[in-house]
């Protein structure tokens, strides 16, 4: 299994431009997530889908957008990007939870994100 | 507010010694904690995860423990080796949902020769 993909792994992108941030997992899981982060600050939730058709926001969702089709894609769309979405991007997926244990999150390598 | 704090923010140690990461939550209701390992460049990893009535858990040279009490956790690594050189995250797990996933800021420990 490759687990988490995500793509491009640099990216630089000028004030304004719209852009497509990659994501795929092959292990069948049903919630995704995307991820931002900055330097002393934890992960932050951007968006997240537990399942092909459902999307929510979370808790940095303004200036993106995010669609589910398949099981296993989970594109990040920046609409007109600005100096302060500059971050590391991350995506995730786990199965549901089961109980108190929770679904253990999977991560891609990031996608470091520059914005000028 | 559901918060998870960590400290120290930053941590040097030599090759061979051991050290002890600590974390702080406020997160409401709790569900689970989790400890990651980042290596530079690359995603986190989980390394152990707590319930609320787990006290101790292993994995290999890491033992993470949870006192639910005060609400804090810690992260031992004995003989620390080269490789253990990375941020190590604390995550707390508010319920099932994929939105209430709280991530503390990490420490970053370099292991020097």
């Amino acid at each position: 299994n490759a687990g988490v993909t995500q793509t491009p792994k640099f990216q630089v992108l000028k004030t304004g431009q719209s852009m497509t941030l990659q994501c795929a997992q092959d292990m069948n899981h049903e919630y995704m997530s995307w991820y931002r982060q900055d330097p002393g600050m934890g992960l932050r939730l951007i968006h997240y889908s537990v399942g092909a058709g459902i999307t929510d926001q979370g808790e940095v969702p303004n200036g993106y957008n995010v669609s589910r089709s398949t099981t296993e894609d989970f594109p990040l769309r920046l609409l007109s990007a600005a100096p302060s979405q500059t971050s590391v991007y991350f995506c995730a997926s786990r199965r549901p939870s089961q109980g108190e244990r929770g679904g253990e999150q999977y991560f891609g390598p990031g996608t470091r994100l520059t914005v000028t | 507010k559901n918060q998870v704090e960590q400290s120290p923010q930053s941590l040097i140690i030599l090759e061979g010694k051991n050290c002890t990461l600590q974390c702080n939550y406020t997160v409401s209701p709790f569900s689970n904690l989790r400890w990651y390992k980042q290596d530079t460049g690359r995603g986190p990893v989980s390394l152990t995860i707590m319930t609320f009535s787990e006290n101790t858990k292993s994995n290999g040279r890491y033992t993470a423990t949870l006192d639910a009490d005060t609400k804090q956790s810690s992260l031992h690594i004995t003989a620390s080796q080269l490789s253990d050189s990375a941020s190590y995250i604390c995550v707390v797990s508010a319920d099932s949902s994929a939105s209430k996933i709280i991530f503390g800021s990490g420490t970053r420990l370099s292991i020097r020769p």
